[in-house]
């Protein structure tokens, strides 16, 4: 069982320039969700997806967009990167956003590195 | 205001000592649950436990244990016998009564040999 895959693992980017995070589980899980991870700061919800077909904000969207292109996969798109957008980026899915019984499942995470 | 403390921002024991992550939470609500993730040098956080805010048994997996405290609002984590590949940063989270997740920042444990 793959669980969630993100690529890519590592990214270096030029202020300005856009890239696409893209995200898959293969867990037939509902909800998906994109964090970002940084020193000292635990982790930081920037969206997630309830549901295919539902998008809604966390708690750091600026700067950021999604697309929930199927049950399966989630992508996170940084139109034009700035350097505090550096940081480590992890997708995760659970079986139901308004559950307490659905434990997150995470990817190995992206390291992104704007210059 | 909801929140996560996690004191501690980095362990460092020798094996096969005992050790305790401490967490101490924030919250208006009576209904909650409180979760701690384990973060491994290769990056993927991996769910541990998780407790409700009803259930205040103390849970022992293996090595393990977890001593959740309503009335110090604390859920603290202990590994006994502690172990290289216990080597990880470890995550305490409390999910409100929106199903929002609030993470504390993360203790970073280090086992020597």
């Amino acid at each position: 069982n793959a669980g969630v895959t993100q690529t890519p693992k590592f990214q270096v980017l030029k202020t300005g320039q856009s890239m696409t995070l893209q995200c898959a589980q293969d867990m037939n899980h509902n909800s998906m969700y994109w964090y970002r991870q940084d020193p000292g700061m635990g982790l930081r919800l920037i969206y997630y997806s309830a549901s295919e077909g539902t998008t809604d904000k966390g708690e750091v969207p600026n700067g950021y967009n999604v697309s929930r292109l199927n049950k399966r996969e989630f992508s996170l798109r940084l139109e034009s990167a700035a350097p505090s957008q550096t940081s480590v980026y992890f997708c995760a899915s659970s079986d139901r956003h308004d559950s307490y019984n659905s434990p997150l499942h995470f990817g190995n995470g992206t390291r992104l590195t704007v210059t | 205001a909801q929140k996560v403390t996690q004191a501690q921002t980095e362990i460092s024991v020798v094996e096969k000592e005992d050790v305790t992550l401490d967490c101490v939470y924030e919250t208006r609500d009576t209904t909650y649950y409180l979760f701690w993730y384990k973060q491994p040098p290769s990056g993927e956080l991996v769910f541990l436990i998780r407790r409700n805010s009803f259930d205040e048994q103390n849970e022992i997996s293996g090595r393990y244990s977890w001593n959740f405290q309503k009335s110090t609002s604390s859920f603290n984590f202990t590994i006994t016998a502690s172990q290289v590949v216990d080597s990880a940063v470890y995550f305490c989270a409390l999910m409100d009564s929106n199903y929002q997740l609030i993470w504390g920042a993360g203790t970073k444990l280090i086992i020597k040999p």
